[in-house]
């Protein structure tokens, strides 16, 4: 089955205390983006990747890395979280080929305290 | 300026009504194109339908279409004969350049209501 997975699912964490959030797709996407969702402001990206090694930044890097070390994975990397970065994170993924799809992982709740 | 708007934070529907949701769009851009996604309670994103911005045709994918004015930049959503299982958040958005990378700008969401 084609899919993005995402864990965790729900993440409860205390300032400071570095944490990463998993991606991985199983379609062989070139194209994977992280995005954040906050009440109000709908979803902003925070990174892009074009392919193994290419990272770029979204609208929304502030306090994120990524990186891209194998076409299937595509961590986020939280170094030093704050309460400001409480959110629903969503991985996505495409193929360069297909404009009209965007597929997205189940979500990861994330709390800051 | 905002490249998504969607003007209707809150929508209520009778149950087997139709329902407009609007979005209109902002870009220079000519090639673009428009989504549509469903985010349920469960907080999923469920895509809809597309419209590519050199689509003849409008949109549709079973009750869902898209109604595609391009001289107004609006690509509003009509669901027909709506469902209980229709209440949701409902997203639009859109990538810029058809080839490009993989951002895509959101609306800020209207939350459908479906009414028994």
């Amino acid at each position: 089955e084609a899919q993005v997975t995402q864990n965790p699912r729900y993440l409860i964490t205390v300032t400071g205390k570095k944490l990463t959030v998993t991606c991985s797709q199983n379609m062989n996407h070139e194209y994977m983006s992280w995005y954040r969702q906050d009440p109000g402001l709908g979803l902003r990206q925070i990174y892009y990747s074009m392919n193994v090694e290419v990272t770029d930044k979204g609208d929304v890097p502030e306090g994120y890395k990524v990186s891209r070390k194998e076409k299937r994975n595509f961590p986020l990397i939280l170094e030093s979280p704050s309460p400001n970065q409480t959110s629903l994170y969503f991985c996505a993924s495409r193929s360069k080929r297909e404009a009209d799809t965007q597929y997205f992982g189940p979500g990861t709740r994330l709390t800051v305290l | 300026a905002q490249k998504i708007t969607q003007t209707q934070p809150g929508m209520f529907v009778q149950e087997k009504e139709a329902v407009t949701l609007d979005c209109t769009y902002d870009t220079s851009d000519p090639s673009y194109g428009l989504f549509w996604y469903k985010q349920p309670s469960s907080g999923e994103m469920i895509f809809l339908i597309y419209q590519g911005s050199y689509d003849q045709q409008n949109a549709t994918e079973g009750r869902y279409s898209l109604n595609f004015q391009k001289a107004r930049k609006s690509a509003n959503l009509v669901i027909s004969a709506s469902q209980l299982g229709d209440s949701a958040m409902y997203f639009c958005a859109m990538r810029e350049g058809i080839g490009g990378a993989n951002n895509l700008f959101f609306g800020t969401g209207t939350r459908l209501t479906v009414i028994p």
